[in-house]
């Protein structure tokens, strides 16, 4: 059974530029979410996608967009890159039925922005 | 508004000896309780977890938490600390399950000494 798979898993960019990290979710899953984790931080949640919607956003600016695909993918697109952009992005998949408590991580992407 | 607070960004510990990691949270409704070990350079992957019925949980590697309602805490222990433990210690709540977004810590890092 495959887990949640992100690409990809190292990335540079500069500042001003445009980026998209990808997801795929557990298999079954139909949530995804995104959450960002800076150097010696705890994960921020970014936002959560379901039935193709963006469902919950925490404290991140319109910079930050996503997408989710009819087969439950997701990406996520970061606009006019900073410095303090630079982290580590973890994406969760997860199932939006009662008793289905867990979100699964990925392995994340970690992008450089210089 | 949900928070957790871990006390203690790095532990360290000899080969052998009890662990205890400490989290306390503030929730204004049931929580949902989660610990997630973080590898380095890898994502984050469940412990164990609380939502409902027996306080004292028992997760993967060893290892235990209870949930302290009047103390709003979830301490993590493992009675005797292993050479592999050593990784970083995310505590997190949510207000119910994989529909809602985490809320976590900023970890605490475990050393452990032979």
């Amino acid at each position: 059974d495959a887990g949640v798979t992100q690409s990809p898993t190292h990335l540079i960019k500069t500042r001003g530029q445009q980026v998209t990290l990808r997801c795929s979710p557990k298999s079954g899953h139909d949530t995804v979410s995104w959450y960002q984790q800076a150097l010696g931080q705890g994960p921020q949640f970014i936002f959560q996608y379901y039935e193709e919607e963006e469902r919950q956003r925490g404290n991140f600016p319109d910079r930050f967009s996503g997408h989710q695909f009819p087969n439950y993918s997701s990406e996520l697109n970061v606009n006019a890159l900073l410095l303090g952009d630079s982290a580590l992005y973890l994406c969760a998949s997860s199932l939006t039925v009662a008793g289905a408590e867990t979100q699964y991580f990925g392995p994340g992407t970690r992008l450089l922005v210089l | 508004a949900q928070s957790v607070t871990q006390l203690g960004s790095h532990v360290s510990v000899s080969e052998g000896a009890l662990v205890l990691l400490r989290c306390n949270y503030s929730s204004s409704v049931p929580p949902y309780l989660f610990w997630y070990v973080q590898y380095p350079n890898q994502g984050l992957q469940l412990l164990l977890k609380y939502t409902t019925g027996a306080t004292l949980v028992k997760g993967i590697n060893g290892f235990e938490a209870e949930f302290k309602k009047s103390e709003t805490s979830f301490h993590l222990t493992k009675p005797s600390a292993h050479m592999s433990d050593a990784a970083e210690y995310f505590c997190a709540v949510s207000r119910s399950g994989g529909s809602e977004k985490l809320v976590f810590g900023k970890g605490t890092k475990l050393t452990v000494n032979p």
